[in-house]
């Protein structure tokens, strides 16, 4: 059982490229998140799903994509990178009703943007 | 709208010594739930404690404890026995339906 998975570790983007940030889970969990985390400062919602083929928006969602075509996978895409966007991504899932449960968080991405 | 506020940006503390980390968060909602979660160096979010709004009794998990006052909208973390391994970021968050707000965190270093 790994839990939350997160692939890549980190990257290099220049300014307007794209990428997709992968996370996967093996608990089958139905709540899956992505957030991102500035220097020195707390986690953002960025979406959320609450189950496949279901998503929405967080606190911050400009900028970015998501999709959820399985329960297990939740990629997050980046379309146009800007430097603003540099940040640790997190991505985490729960069992139910997402925020009231324990979340499990994956290791995080962290993305430079130059 | 909800805030999360850790006043503390750094702390200390002499290894097996009791520390204590506040947060106050400001709702109008009488129903909701606060999590302290702990961010080592390796960056990972692990939960450290759960305390559900609805419920007096304080939350523990073993050497960590909660002082949930609600009427005050105060809500810190007691860390007994403090050990090499605690240090971290502390991160108090709020949640209620699909929203969950994050304080900017605690520094706690452990001095041997």
């Amino acid at each position: 059982n790994a839990g939350v998975t997160q692939t890549p570790k980190f990257r290099i983007l220049k300014i307007g490229q794209s990428m997709t940030l992968q996370c996967t889970q093996d608990m089958n969990h139905n709540y899956m998140y992505w957030y991102r985390q500035d220097p020195g400062m707390g986690l953002k919602l960025i979406y959320y799903s609450v189950g496949a083929g279901i998503t929405d928006k967080g606190e911050v969602p400009n900028g970015y994509n998501v999709s959820r075509s399985t329960t297990e996978d939740f990629p997050l895409r980046l379309e146009l990178a800007a430097p603003s966007q540099t940040s640790v991504y997190f991505c985490a899932s729960s069992i139910f009703s997402g925020i009231r449960e324990t979340q499990y968080f994956g290791p995080g991405t962290r993305l430079l943007v130059l | 709208a909800q805030t999360v506020t850790q006043s503390q940006p750094e702390m200390s503390v002499q290894e097996a010594e009791t520390v204590t980390l506040s947060c106050t968060y400001d709702t109008s909602e009488s129903d909701y739930y606060l999590f302290w979660y702990k961010q080592p160096p390796s960056r990972q979010m692990i939960l450290v404690i759960r305390q559900e709004a609805y419920k007096q009794q304080n939350a523990t998990e073993n050497r960590f404890s909660v002082n949930f006052q609600k009427a005050a909208k105060s809500f810190s973390l007691k860390i007994s026995d403090s050990q090499l391994g605690d240090a971290a970021m502390y991160f108090c968050a709020y949640s209620r339906d699909d929203k969950i707000i994050f304080g900017k965190g605690t520094r706690l270093h452990i001095l041997p």
